[in-house]
Parts: C-alpha cells; structure tokens; sequence
C-alpha cells in the first residue's frame, strides 16, 4: 500500500516549451500532496505545497507562474514547468500526505521526474 | 522555521566499520524526525522514522536512530556497514501538525569500500 506514482519519471524538452509531470497516490487519497526540487549532489527543496481544490502554497523564491500547481483531485497533483530553461533541469520529487491524517502521519514520496531542457 | 543540519558531509568507511551521521534540527515545537536513503539513480527509500515514544528507533537494513530532545539530535547509526550502504542519507523534520512538509537536510554521502 502507499504508492506514489509519478510521470514520466525521465522527460527531455526544448528550451521554451513546457512540460507537465503528474503525482498519483494509487491507493489512497491525499488532500495535501508537496512538490519538491533537487539538483545534483544535493538536498530536496522544497518548492511548494499543494492542497487539493485550492491554490498552492509556494516557497519563497519559487516563480508561481513558472510553475504552475493544479490539484484537483485527491489523487493527482500535477507540476507544469512552464517555458522551461536549461536551468529548470532537475529532478523534481513529489510527496502525498494521506488525508484525514493528523501530525504523525508520514507522507509517501513518488519515484521522481528528471527533467532535461536542451 | 524549521532547519535541519547534517554535519557531515561526505563520510568514507571501510566495510564492518561502524557509523553514525550526525542530524540535528530546530524547531521549538513538537517534531516528526525521519532519514531517508538514496541509492545511486534511485529515488527516495525511508530507512526509518520517529513520532512518539521510545528515542531508540530501529529501521530498514540493520539502521536505528536515537532522538535525543535535549540536542535536537536524531542521529543514524549502524553497527557494521556493507558496501551496499554506499549512498546519500537524507535527515528530515516536520512540525507534528497536520499538512506540514518535510524539511531536509544537505544530505551526507556515505562511502564504503570493500
């Protein structure tokens, strides 16, 4: 139980197009579901924190029209990298909070997306 | 706002060596304390993870962390690695609240050679 599935987990774009990675908790519903960002030999960013039905929640530092969150069901998140860059190229990971979950509930990450803009 | 420091950064060992990775966190509140492993190419794997209750926590793969409240410390522990161990350990936190995200650590890079 607990699966998160993220797609594509691999995904190449041009410079200036973009591109949309979905989240999916394949066996349970998650309200709040978190996008994370990690380069190379680094930690995980947080990028931003999505609830479903409403808007996310971005860090600061995070451009909102850049990349657009939509949440809009209980199971699928979804992260658009709008007119993507070299320097959008990374490895994005998201998360899924189980929902009706309170302050110990662990969260299931997906396997990840790398992404590439040549 | 939560942080989470992990001390070293790159740790080289030799197979049957013991380990220990520092993790230390500041939060004022209530915490959930995780690390989390990395294979090479590989996504994210959760080793092991502390709510409530007994400090000494033991994991996956022979792993146990002890969360010390008194140094904010959740430190990783392993009696004697393998090579397999060689990998990225990520330590996380978040606030016992519901909805909130994890916080993580720059991670450690664990080296061990046969």
């Amino acid at each position: 139980g607990a699966v998160v599935s993220q797609h594509p987990s691999r995904v190449i774009c041009k410079s200036g197009t973009s591109v949309k990675i979905e989240c999916r908790s394949l066996d349970f519903q998650a309200t709040t579901m978190f996008w994370y960002r990690q380069f190379p030999k680094q930690s995980l960013m947080l990028m931003a924190t999505s609830n479903e039905g409403s808007k996310a929640t971005y860090e600061q530092g995070v451009e909102k029209d850049k990349f657009l969150i939509n949440h809009a069901s209980l199971t699928l998140s979804t992260l658009t990298v709008t007119s993507a860059h070299p320097e959008d190229s990374s490895f994005y990971i998201c998360s899924a909070l189980p929902t009706g979950g309170r302050g110990n509930t662990e969260a299931f990450f997906g396997q990840g997306t790398r992404l590439t803009v040549v | 706002a939560q942080s989470v420091s992990q001390h070293n950064h790159h740790v080289i060992l030799s197979e049957a060596a013991s380990l220990e990775l520092g993790c230390n966190y500041s939060y004022g509140g209530t915490v959930n304390l995780f690390w989390y492993v990395q294979y090479p190419g590989q996504h994210l794997q959760l080793l092991l993870k502390y709510f409530s209750g007994d400090p000494l926590v033991k994991g996956i793969k022979g792993f146990e962390a002890e969360f010390i409240k008194s140094k904010f410390s959740f430190n990783l522990r392993k009696p004697s690695v393998q090579w397999s161990d060689t990998a990225e350990y990520f330590c996380a936190v978040n606030a016992n609240q519901a909805g909130t995200a994890l916080i993580f650590g720059k991670g450690t890079t664990l080296s061990v050679s046969s």
